[in-house]
């Protein structure tokens, strides 16, 4: 019964470092996302993918990029860390459909850049 | 741009009294969405409302959308302390059924005492 997983659930990079986040899930939902949260902010979307070969920038997308490995998998990546990125990470998936369904969060990952 | 507000956003109140969070966004939209986040957790899935005048209820919490008035209102009964929580309410940005992601408010802290 995992639902979303996501791994690491904590990093520290320095600035200038890449790093990527990976998330998996198993509910066999078509759309996944990623989201960063910040103290006061909210949660803002930063890539969604729509289904398995699509992504799309959300509201938040610069110094991200992403990869949907396949139905499964959707990780982001960033190339070259700012501490600007300092946030938590959760990653969503859901069903597509004339009824939308909640968004299903995983565990989130803790980053700081330092 | 939709945007989603909450008010308030900090609340502390006592055990056994009643209380209202409200969600207003800013276009038109008949799916909202609210969410249970526990320090340091994640997010939890707590209602969907996909119409106008849907009312879904679980417990102590009852939550409503007109959205005619684009006002999403959760209402706390005879708080108790486990419900202590930052509460977010989200909106579908495509109501038909798309999957480009929730807009989040920026949550509400609420405290309960004793």
């Amino acid at each position: 019964n995992a639902g979303v997983t996501q791994t690491p659930k904590f990093q520290v990079l320095k600035t200038g470092q890449s790093m990527t986040l990976q998330c998996a899930q198993d509910m066999n939902h078509n759309s996944m996302y990623w989201y960063r949260q910040d103290p006061g902010m909210g949660l803002r979307l930063i890539y969604y993918s729509a289904s398995e070969g699509t992504t799309d920038k959300g509201e938040v997308p610069n110094g991200y990029n992403v990869s949907r490995l396949n139905k499964r998998e959707f990780s982001l990546r960033l190339e070259s860390a700012a501490p600007s990125q300092t946030s938590v990470y959760f990653c969503a998936s859901s069903e597509l459909g004339q009824f939308v369904g909640p968004l299903h969060f995983g565990n989130g990952t803790r980053l700081t850049v330092t | 741009e939709l945007k989603v507000e909450q008010n308030p956003l900090f609340l502390s109140m006592q055990e056994g009294k009643n209380y209202t969070i409200y969600c207003n966004y800013s276009t038109t939209s008949d799916r909202l969405y609210w969410y249970r986040q526990d320090p340091g957790k994640s997010l939890e899935s707590l209602f969907v409302l996909l119409s106008n005048g849907a009312v879904k209820q679980e417990g102590r919490l009852m939550a409503s959308l007109d959205t005619k008035a684009r006002l999403s209102t959760l209402h706390i009964t005879a708080a108790v302390h486990d419900l202590s929580a930052t509460y977010f309410c989200a909106v579908d940005m495509n109501s038909g059924g798309g999957a480009d992601g929730l807009t989040f408010g920026k949550g509400t802290h609420l405290i309960i005492q004793p």
